[in-house]
């Protein structure tokens, strides 16, 4: 089944305590892109890549790393996470031909104390 | 800088009633537009895109260039319409997306 899945669904964790958040897509697809979610501000890009080691920043990238070492992995790093990053992330991709339609995944509601 | 804009925030309508979700966007290109939307608890999936021109799940938008608008309308609202929807605007060949802040559309049985 074409899907893109993230890891892990849920977390809590404390000020300080670097994580990652995994994104994994099984399409082959080109581009790969990270949003948050907050209430009453809908869906912020935070980074995107366009293929393999080519990755840039969106609207909102200050307190997040990304790398895009394999074409079907666009791991989320959160070096020092603060309560302000309490949000929910999805993952999304895309390729080519496909008048740009973005498969998501199923989000990651994070947590920082 | 392009830009997207649903005015707002929630709307309730009851069953049967028809429904108009506004979408207003500003971009001095050629712009391709999409609607997403997310049920309740589920991922974000495309609805529809204005380059396709169909209607899904009895929903339907047009493009007006002139108005620079794309309005998701259906004509009979459905219980399992109540969902979050987005609009969202990208350049013609481009894979970024702008976003805008979404719609809450509960409908009321």
């Amino acid at each position: 089944e074409a899907q893109v899945t993230q890891n892990p669904r849920y977390l809590i964790t404390v000020t300080g305590k670097k994580l990652t958040v995994t994104c994994s897509q099984n399409m082959n697809h080109e581009y790969m892109s990270w949003y948050r979610q907050d209430p009453g501000l809908g869906l912020r890009q935070i980074y995107y890549s366009m293929n393999v080691e080519v990755t840039d920043k969106g609207d909102v990238p200050e307190g997040y790393k990304v790398s895009r070492k394999e074409k079907r992995n666009f791991p989320l790093i959160l070096e020092s996470p603060s309560p302000n990053q309490t949000s929910l992330y999805f993952c999304a991709s895309s390729g080519t031909g496909d008048y740009n339609e973005q498969f998501f995944g199923p989000g990651t509601r994070l947590t920082v104390l | 800088a392009q830009r997207v804009t649903q005015p707002e925030k929630l709307l309730s309508v009851f069953k049967g009633a028809p429904v108009e979700l506004k979408c207003n966007y500003s971009y001095s290109g050629s712009p391709e537009l999409f609607w997403y939307v997310q049920y309740s608890r589920q991922r974000l999936q495309l609805l529809l895109r204005h380059i396709s021109r169909e209607s899904i799940k009895g929903f339907t938008a047009d493009l007006n260039k002139g108005e620079t608008s794309f309005h998701l309308k259906k004509p009979f609202a459905q219980e399992e319409d109540s969902a979050m929807y987005y609009c969202a605007l990208s350049r013609a060949g481009s894979y970024q997306l702008t976003f805008g802040k979404g719609t809450k559309l509960s409908v009321i049985p």
